[in-house]
């Protein structure tokens, strides 16, 4: 099956700093991409919607300019959490659509951030 | 606002027992279902799609039905292994969107 690749699958960083998180689809082109977040014990929240060469569209509640979302490729979406505090630690995970089917959706295998 | 609801939030068996896993959702308007597994700290594996104008889907030891009408739907595990051990998210998409809505999910502990 598709694979996506997510990196760092582990990342603990100083409040205050940034953090990129990567996802790339090794083996297909993705047009579309998701950013999801996830709490302890609470559900998969989307954060976004990423789209190869235009805006990221965010959900209600969640800040643009905190979570910087960049999609310059057909393969390669980029999460910039922004001046990170100890709130944003969290569980994030991106996935990857292959052809315009929900059922063509791929995960990354997350990415686990604790800021200090 | 749809919302995905996961009943039991965990559930421990032994090895060998057959398994009921729930997942209700309060807009019936729902374009597919899709059961997920989760293992710690990593992606999500999906397991199975149900479209809306199906009512089930089978994988395996691995049984999906849907009522849609309802709001619910059920994931049965026959034969229970230690390696079935993991959470289990039920995610529906409303028509027109990928967007998925996920409930909190099911922790299953199977006990060799």
């Amino acid at each position: 099956g598709a694979v996506v690749s997510q990196h760092p699958s582990r990342v603990i960083c100083k409040s205050g700093t940034s953090v990129k998180i990567e996802c790339r689809s090794l083996d297909f082109q993705a047009t579309t991409m998701f950013w999801y977040r996830q709490f302890p014990k609470q559900s998969l929240m989307l954060m976004a919607t990423s789209n190869e060469g235009s805006k990221a569209t965010y959900e209600q509640g969640v800040e643009k300019d905190k979570f910087l979302i960049n999609h310059a490729s057909l393969t390669l979406s980029t999460l910039t959490v922004t001046s990170a505090h100890p709130e944003d630690s969290s569980f994030y995970i991106c996935s990857a659509v292959l052809g315009v089917e929900a059922e063509k959706l791929f995960f990354g295998s997350g990415t686990q951030l604790s800021v200090l | 606002k749809q919302e995905v609801t996961q009943i039991p939030a965990a559930l421990s068996v032994p090895e060998g027992e057959n398994l009921v896993l729930n997942c209700s959702f309060t807009d019936s308007a729902i374009y597919n279902l899709q059961w997920f597994r989760q293992d710690p700290g990593k992606g999500l594996t999906s397991l199975l799609l149900i479209q809306s104008s199906q009512r089930e889907q089978t994988s395996g030891r691995l049984n999906a039905s849907l009522d849609k009408s309802s709001g619910r739907s059920t994931l049965y595990i026959a034969a229970s292994q230690p390696g079935d051990s993991a959470t289990y998210l039920c995610a529906v998409t409303q028509g027109g969107s990928e967007k998925l809505v996920f409930g909190k999910g099911t922790k299953l502990t199977v006990n060799p």
